[in-house]
């Protein structure tokens, strides 16, 4: 069966720190694979999709980044971090179906 | 742009009953349509589904409406139970676009018990 790992599951960094969160995914190959974020009290936002290695698009634009360096790895970076990018991330993915399965989330505060 | 939108925040519901949860869309490329259920700091969970060839979908208490002349679907969950309560989201997708979810803002459901 398949299963989403995503860590660490909270985080509290200082303004202008890096940031690097990591998904993996197993038991499925060739995913599609997204980060979304969820702001206080709000819904969920995507910030990036992969459709396969090396292929990343970006919905919105913001001081985040998201690298896919294998199949089933999906990374979401910051150089600096804001005030405004703490909330709720979460990793996903798809197969052929249009369900996606979400990973537990990372709860990220910037201080 | 808000395409998917759930109107009410809140529902508080009492054990037995029936809990209705409504969200529209203004996208009309969208063409399938889910239900997820998120409790506080874990991932939303994949409640039931449609695709816009039917109009409705059932899976035990839970079933799914879609009104595609009034881009409008409902969740119908009967007989509610005091671990419904989470906060609900609806989603959309369009399969030309890569399948990628558009979510509603989210409904907190209170069952009491």
């Amino acid at each position: 069966s398949q299963t989403i790992h995503q860590w660490p599951a909270t985080l509290v960094q200082p303004v202008g720190s890096p940031l690097s969160l990591e998904c993996t995914v197993e038991g499925t190959s060739n995913p599609n694979l997204y980060w979304y974020r969820q702001a206080a009290g709000r819904g969920l936002q995507l910030l990036f999709y992969s459709v396969g290695i090396g292929q990343i698009s970006s919905e919105v634009p913001q001081n985040l980044s998201a690298s896919r360096p294998q199949d089933r790895q999906f990374i979401l970076s910051s150089k600096k971090l804001l005030l405004s990018d703490s909330g709720f991330y979460l990793c996903a993915w798809s197969g052929w179906g249009s369900e996606a399965f979400f990973g537990q989330g990372t709860r990220l505060t910037v201080v | 742009d808000q395409q998917v939108k759930q109107n009410s925040p809140s529902l508080s519901v009492q054990e037995g009953r029936i809990s209705i949860l409504n969200c529209d869309y203004t996208n009309s490329m969208f063409d399938y349509f889910l239900w997820y259920k998120k409790y506080p700091a874990e991932g939303p969970t994949f409640l039931i589904s449609i695709s816009s060839i039917k109009d409705k979908n059932e899976d035990g208490r839970f079933t799914v409406f879609l009104n595609k002349s009034a881009k409008h679907l409902s969740l119908h969950i009967v007989p509610s139970q005091p671990g419904d309560s989470a906060v609900y989201f609806c989603a959309a997708s369009e399969k030309a676009a890569g399948n990628k979810l558009t979510f509603g803002g989210g409904t907190r459901v209170l069952v009491k018990p």
